[in-house]
């Protein structure tokens, strides 16, 4: 596609939901990463994938955290038992290749627990 | 030490000024380094990146690195009210025992240019 797709663009859950996440990255991108961002703060690292592979998942903050991109294109980011503190801005990230390639954002997925 | 630190701000500088912004970062081994700018509500988006050592301009933006001192910044010359937006510095790390990289922000400079 032309750019980085993310759905749902708002999702809002009730506590102890499980929720999940979709990111479609842009053609033939090798290289994909979720962040999240808080408000005023810095997108923070929760995982990377390398294809199919996820090779770094060092940033997802507990076991209720996982994701996963089957057929090293679209990935889904699933959180269970979702908590407030779980609230956030989710954000796709796509690259042709790690080291020296830019990062391209999708436009998020804004995650409200009540 | 966190991994990628800028000063939060807000920097604020009157228009047509120069805004510079400053990074620093932990990696010794890091190689390539990118600021991203972010309005208000919107994602990120790439200004510029630099992996070598000493300047790179591209329009009002100049990237400066100084990989001795793990030090990268951004000038904004002529700066313009729509330059008003938080910028991010983003840096690679290298995971050694992976072999791969993975792309660090700081939490990003809030810069308000006034008319």
């Amino acid at each position: 596609g032309a750019g980085v797709s993310q759905s749902p663009r708002y999702k809002v859950t009730k506590r102890g939901q499980d929720v999940a996440l979709r990111c479609d990255p842009i053609s033939g991108h090798v290289s994909l990463y979720w962040y999240r961002q808080a408000l005023g703060q810095g997108p923070e690292f929760l995982t990377y994938f390398n294809y199919e592979a996820q090779q770094d998942k060092s940033g997802l903050p507990n076991d209720r955290f996982s994701a996963e991109r089957p057929e090293g294109s679209i990935s889904t980011l699933t959180i269970q038992r979702t908590e407030q503190r779980d609230s956030a801005m989710y954000r796709c990230a796509s690259s042709l290749g790690a080291g020296y390639s830019p990062l391209h954002f999708g436009n998020g997925t804004r995650l409200t627990v009540t | 030490q966190k991994e990628v630190e800028q000063n939060s701000g807000p920097l604020s500088v009157p228009e047509g000024a120069i805004a510079s912004l400053n990074c620093t970062y932990s990696d010794r081994g890091s190689q390539s380094f990118f600021w991203y700018r972010q309005y208000s509500g919107k994602s990120p988006e790439l200004i510029m990146f630099i992996y070598s050592n000493g300047d790179k301009e591209d329009g009002r933006f100049t990237a400066q690195l100084n990989k001795a001192s793990q030090y990268v910044s951004l000038l904004i010359r002529d700066s313009q009210p729509s330059d008003s937006a938080t910028y991010l510095c983003a840096v690679n790390i290298r995971v050694f025992s992976g072999g791969y990289n993975k792309l660090i922000f700081g939490a990003g400079t809030r810069l308000a240019v006034h008319p």
